[in-house]
């Protein structure tokens, strides 16, 4: 089946660094990939949606600068994290649609902490 | 603005139940909804996808129903086991292409 990956899986940074992290959709190309943002005990919240060879396109209240994406290809897309907070600090998930299909495959997450 | 809501938020059971979990949406316009399976500190896998024009999609134990103008999903899970200990979230999709919002879930606890 279809996989999508994630890198790092669990980061710790101090404030102020930025952080990068990767999706990468290991066996198919995704033409769309959306990164999430989940809080403890809570549901997963879209973030923006990412489209290849485009600006991605960030939900209400996302500030665009500080959550940098970029889809440069049709099987990756990064998500950074500028100057990071401690308030930043949570589980960000990607996900990939199969292109031509509506099927979307997530990656396992990446644990962000800032200190 | 669609709203998913999952109840119970938490559901403890003995193996060998079977057991219902709920989802409501307030806007019946969806494309599809789906249903996933997330394990402490881990990502979402796939369990059923049901389209806005089917009524339910099934899975070995699990049964996925659909009921598009009540605004009303359920799964049910036939002779649980404590593997099946996990959060399950139901997401709704608007568009084919569009977003996908989800319910907070519902952490299920199988005792053996």
């Amino acid at each position: 089946g279809a996989v999508v990956s994630q890198h790092p899986s669990r980061v710790i940074c101090k404030s102020g660094t930025s952080v990068k992290i990767e999706c990468r959709s290991l066996d198919f190309q995704a033409t769309t990939m959306f990164w999430y943002r989940q809080f403890p005990k809570k549901s997963l919240m879209l973030m923006a949606t990412s489209n290849e060879g485009s600006k991605a396109t960030y939900e209400q209240g996302v500030e665009k600068d500080k959550f940098l994406i970029n889809h440069a290809s049709l099987t990756l897309s990064t998500l950074t994290v500028t100057s990071a907070h401690p308030e930043d600090s949570s589980f960000y998930i990607c996900s990939a649609i199969l292109t031509g299909t509506e099927t979307q495959y997530f990656g396992p997450g990446t644990r962000l902490l800032v200190l | 603005k669609q709203e998913v809501t999952q109840i119970p938020a938490a559901l403890s059971v003995p193996e060998g139940e079977n057991l219902v979990l709920n989802c409501s949406f307030t806007d019946s316009a969806i494309y599809n909804l789906q249903w996933f399976r997330q394990d402490p500190g881990k990502g979402l896998t796939s369990l059923l996808l049901i389209q806005s024009s089917q009524r339910e999609q099934t899975s070995g134990r699990l049964n996925a129903s659909l009921d598009k103008s009540s605004g009303r999903s359920t799964l049910y899970i036939a002779a649980s086991q404590p593997g099946d200990s996990a959060t399950y979230l139901c997401a709704v999709k608007e568009t084919n292409a569009g977003k996908s919002t989800f319910g907070d879930g519902t952490t299920l606890t199988v005792k053996p």
